[in-house]
């Protein structure tokens, strides 16, 4: 199984802050990557497909790069609806597999 | 609009069966993959099952290959996940998603969730 892994698994930041998330994969995965938003309580959102891809509805202050096996997600400008969970997950091979997660607080 | 609504987790014995169901509605259903994922109570994400739109190809995590089987009936637009042999770690909130193609890739689309308790 391909195994993703999230760093760093928490962070906090303020309103307005620029924040990065790094996702690895344990095998080569070209650009199968997707990324959720969780906020507690509530059904995952899609955010990003293909590595890069906005899901239609997602604020362009998302964005996200990599392939083969190193991902990141990146969110400018953060605003008080951004602090949430947030999770990498692969689809080029089953089982699909998610990152454990990166948990983004408020400072 | 897509929209997704699951129902039928309740809390079970270990050992006993369970049918969930998630009714859609918005799009045409056949056309697209479908999946359930599950999240344990304070932990992550987990994919289960999915099944490929059209000829519905089933897929399955290690962790439930002979005990779960995905299912979808048309008539109804409606995905089933039936669970047989039920354990403490299958305790969790169970999503429904939606693909965006026919054939399995990425989710686009997402449940409310229904939660399984199983335990004695």
């Amino acid at each position: 199984d391909i195994q993703m892994t999230q760093s760093p698994s928490s962070l906090s930041a303020s309103v307005g802050d620029r924040v990065t998330i790094t996702c690895r994969a344990s095998q080569a995965i070209n650009t199968y990557v997707a990324w959720f938003q969780q906020r507690p309580g509530k059904a995952p959102k899609s955010l990003i497909y293909g590595a890069s891809t906005l899901h239609s509805g997602v604020p362009s202050r998302f964005s996200a790069s990599g392939s083969v096996t190193d991902f990141t997600l990146t969110i400018s400008g953060l605003q008080p609806e951004d602090f949430a969970t947030y999770y990498c997950q692969q689809y080029n091979y089953f089982p699909l597999t998610f990152g454990q997660g990166t948990r983004l607080d408020i400072k | 609009e897509v929209r997704l609504l699951e129902s039928g987790g309740i809390l079970v014995q270990p050992g006993g069966s369970l049918r969930l169901a998630c009714a859609t509605s918005g799009f045409t259903f056949n056309d697209f993959a479908m999946y359930w994922v599950r999240q344990p109570p304070g932990k992550g994400l987990e994919w289960v099952s999915a099944t490929s739109g059209g000829a519905g190809t089933p897929y399955y995590a290690d962790s439930v290959r002979g005990r779960f089987t995905i299912s979808r009936d048309i008539s109804n637009n409606t995905l089933y996940l039936h669970m047989n042999s039920l354990r403490d770690e299958d305790t969790g909130m169970y999503f429904c998603a939606r693909g965006s193609s026919i054939n399995t890739g990425i989710i686009d689309n997402w449940g409310l969730g229904t939660l399984v308790s199983v335990s004695t």
